[in-house]
């Protein structure tokens, strides 16, 4: 059974740093590239970031590149998600979610129950 | 970066109604186009690939069409289980970009 489990979360501060992580069973995760996806409070669905199966390629949303840097682990079957300067607007239900191909296109098959990130002073 | 423009925003509707969601792409995707439903306290899941394949395990009243710029949804026959919010996302060209969403709520 695939499961994606994140960790991490929490209440920070406006500009301050913090680290999420999603660990992966049931499947090959070296096999599959891998997304974070956010849910605002009162908002609707924002891609966040990709990364490659093998780590070789990253991808950013607009609003948090720069910010924001994903990584893998694939010996620990982790994707992980640094955020810095986080800032209100980051607060929100972080999802790790698993792409898969399916036929030319790329999709998320798979999610996670997301991870809360609340960014207050 | 992509945008994608999905409409209306909410929408009232009684089970059995037919039920039409559209997305537009701020340029053409071809068919690089899914659909998700999302319900209160759950992940999001997967309806439809490539515009109009439908999941495996979906119920045949989902259905997409579309193309290029142009992307409807639609449920033929609303049912309790439906009532959600469902979500746009194209995978054409990094960064993905998803529609605003389109809450459906019962009448």
């Amino acid at each position: 059974e695939v499961q994606l489990l994140e960790s991490g979360g929490g209440l920070v501060q406006p500009g301050e740093s913090l680290r999420l992580s999603c660990a992966a069973s049931g499947f090959t995760f070296s096999s599959y590239d891998m997304s974070w996806v956010r849910l605002a409070p009162g908002k609707g669905l924002e891609w966040v970031s990709g990364i490659r199966d093998s780590g070789d390629r990253t991808y950013y949303a607009d609003s948090v590149k720069g910010r924001f840097t994903i990584s893998r682990d694939n010996s620990r079957d982790t994707v992980f998600l640094q955020m810095s300067s986080l800032a209100a607007e980051d607060t929100a239900l972080y999802y790790c979610a698993r792409m898969v191909v399916i036929g030319v296109n790329t999709n998320l098959d798979y999610w996670g129950q997301g991870i809360l990130v609340t960014v207050s002073s | 970066a992509i945008q994608m423009t999905q409409s209306p925003s909410s929408l009232s509707a009684s089970v059995g109604d037919r039920v039409t969601i559209t997305c537009r792409a701020s340029q053409a995707i071809g068919k690089d186009l899914g659909w998700y439903q999302q319900k209160p306290g759950k992940a999001p899941k997967l309806l439809i690939n490539a515009a109009s394949r439908l999941q495996s395990g979906v119920p045949s009243r989902f259905s997409g069409s579309g193309s290029g710029t142009d992307f409807t949804l639609t449920i033929s026959s609303l049912q309790p289980e439906d009532f959600a919010t469902y979500y746009c996302l194209q995978d054409y060209d990094y960064p993905w970009t998803f529609g605003q969403g389109t809450k459906v709520e019962i009448k």
